[in-house]
């Protein structure tokens, strides 16, 4: 049973730019998140995707967008990037709908370091 | 953003040795969630609390959700090198307009000594 799969791993990237992260949720997951973490910090929210709508998001700015497609990967896409946008994007994802136990709980994946110069 | 106030920062024990760590916050939430974070991957889900006053063991981990709903704590018994990581508490509230996203505490360094 697969986990969740983000690619690339690592992205260098300079300012200005744009860049697309991708996320394969676990098995039998239909709800994804997105997190940013800085190195030496907690993950923060940025979104959470769900029935390919956008449900919830965290105090990020419109440059950051996502997408859900139907099979229930994800996309975080990020415009116009600052040096402050280099760190770890995490992608999570939750049984939601299933409603039975653990639906809330989320699997993370590796990860994806992006570093913009 | 909002974070929790996790402590210690970080702490540097013997192989053998207890930990305890918790987790406080000024929000109430209705899961309480424990996770580990090695260099280079993403955080692994240790323990999840669903009930306040709950204890939950997972192995020589183990957790309680606080009376108040406001903090946790974490205890690992008997520690290895392995346990060698990152821990990480997160609040979650779930039901009206919240769907469940993860609010982290800043993380507690575990390293052991041999």
């Amino acid at each position: 049973d697969a986990g969740v799969t983000q690619s690339p791993t690592h992205l260098i990237k300079t300012r200005g730019q744009q860049v697309t992260l991708r996320c394969s949720p676990k098995s039998g997951h239909d709800t994804v998140s997105w997190y940013q973490q800085a190195l030496g910090q907690g993950p923060q929210f940025i979104f959470q995707y769900y029935e390919e709508e956008e449900r919830q998001r965290g105090n990020f700015p419109d440059r950051f967008s996502g997408h859900q497609f139907p099979n229930y990967s994800s996309e975080l896409n990020v415009n116009a990037l600052l040096l402050g946008d280099s760190a770890l994007y995490l992608c999570a994802s939750s049984p939601l709908s299933s409603g039975g136990p653990g639906y809330n709980e989320q699997f993370f994946g590796p990860g994806t370091r992006l570093t913009v110069l | 953003g909002q974070q929790l106030n996790q402590s210690p920062q970080s702490m540097f024990i013997q192989e053998g040795e207890d930990v305890s760590m918790n987790c406080t916050s000024s929000s109430i939430f209705n899961t309480w969630l424990w996770y580990k974070q090695e260099p280079g991957e993403g955080p692994v889900l240790l323990i999840a609390l669903y009930k306040a006053g709950e204890l939950t063991s997972n192995g020589r981990l183990t957790a309680q959700f606080g009376i108040t709903r406001k903090d946790s704590f974490l205890n690992i018994s008997a520690s290895i090198p392995s346990d060698v990581g990152i821990y990480f508490c997160a609040g979650q509230l779930t039901g009206g307009t919240s769907y469940g996203k993860l609010t982290f505490g800043q993380g507690t360094i575990l390293t052991v000594h041999p």
